[in-house]
């Protein structure tokens, strides 16, 4: 079975300071990972993807996560944040075996605060 | 191309009643998922379709049913409605081929609150 983990509720940084979200999985087998974000009111956006195809993955609006087997990490990071980025965020997991695709498990979400 | 289309985006419902939301995913897209989120639970898999058949579902009661139309079309239905089931009723369409990670792209979700 898998699992995520998304440590700490709330993140709060100040603007261009560097943005750190944490994720953790649990999985039996090879896992697809994603970052996703959710605006108020809205629904999710996917940010990126992790498909092993590269550990470091780049995904929209300056994001970027490195996928760490030995710490079964998937932790989302950006540079330098923007008052945008303020959202909630969610890391998903998902297997592949046998064909189906729907089963997305997510983390509880991490909400970010940009203070100017 | 259009993304997932979501009606209605709101709805206020009476405990006992049934309910009905629908979703119309990506032009392409064979797979549709639907989840339930709310501040207690968070994100949560109901069950997905493709090619009109159920592949997976969540562990939901059996009040919570769905199916999916030949044009990919998806309807979920809440029978009995309790308080319990307010929550924001998200939609997911993929291409869902059955190899690689397809990535899920969502609606904006339709708000059920049930008094």
């Amino acid at each position: 079975a898998q699992s995520v983990t998304q440590l700490g509720s709330h993140v709060s940084v100040s603007e261009g300071a560097l943005v750190l979200l944490r994720c953790n999985y649990s999985s039996s087998v090879p896992p697809y990972l994603f970052w996703y974000v959710q605006y108020p009111n809205q629904g999710l956006q996917l940010l990126l993807k992790y498909t092993s195809a590269a550990t470091l993955v780049k995904g929209i609006n300056g994001f970027e996560a490195e996928f760490k087997k030995s710490e079964t990490s998937f932790h989302l990071t950006k540079p330098s944040a923007h008052m945008s980025d303020a959202a909630e965020y969610f890391c998903a997991v998902s297997t592949n075996y046998g064909g189906s695709q729907g089963n997305l498990i997510f983390g509880k979400g991490t909400k970010l605060s940009v203070k100017p | 191309k259009a993304g997932v289309t979501q009606t209605p985006r709101y709805l206020i419902k009476t405990r006992g009643q049934q309910v009905t939301l629908s979703c119309s995913p990506i032009s392409g897209h064979r797979s549709v998922s639907w989840y339930q989120q709310t501040p207690g639970q968070g994100l949560q898999f109901l069950f997905e379709y493709f090619s009109e058949t159920q592949r997976n579902k969540g562990n939901f009661p059996g009040r919570f049913s769905g199916r999916q139309f030949s044009n990919s079309r998806s309807e979920m239905n809440v029978s009995t409605l309790e308080l319990g089931d307010s929550a924001l009723y998200l939609c997911a369409s993929s291409l869902a081929s059955g190899q690689g990670a397809h990535e899920q792209y969502f609606g904006p979700g339709t708000r059920l609150t049930v008094t």
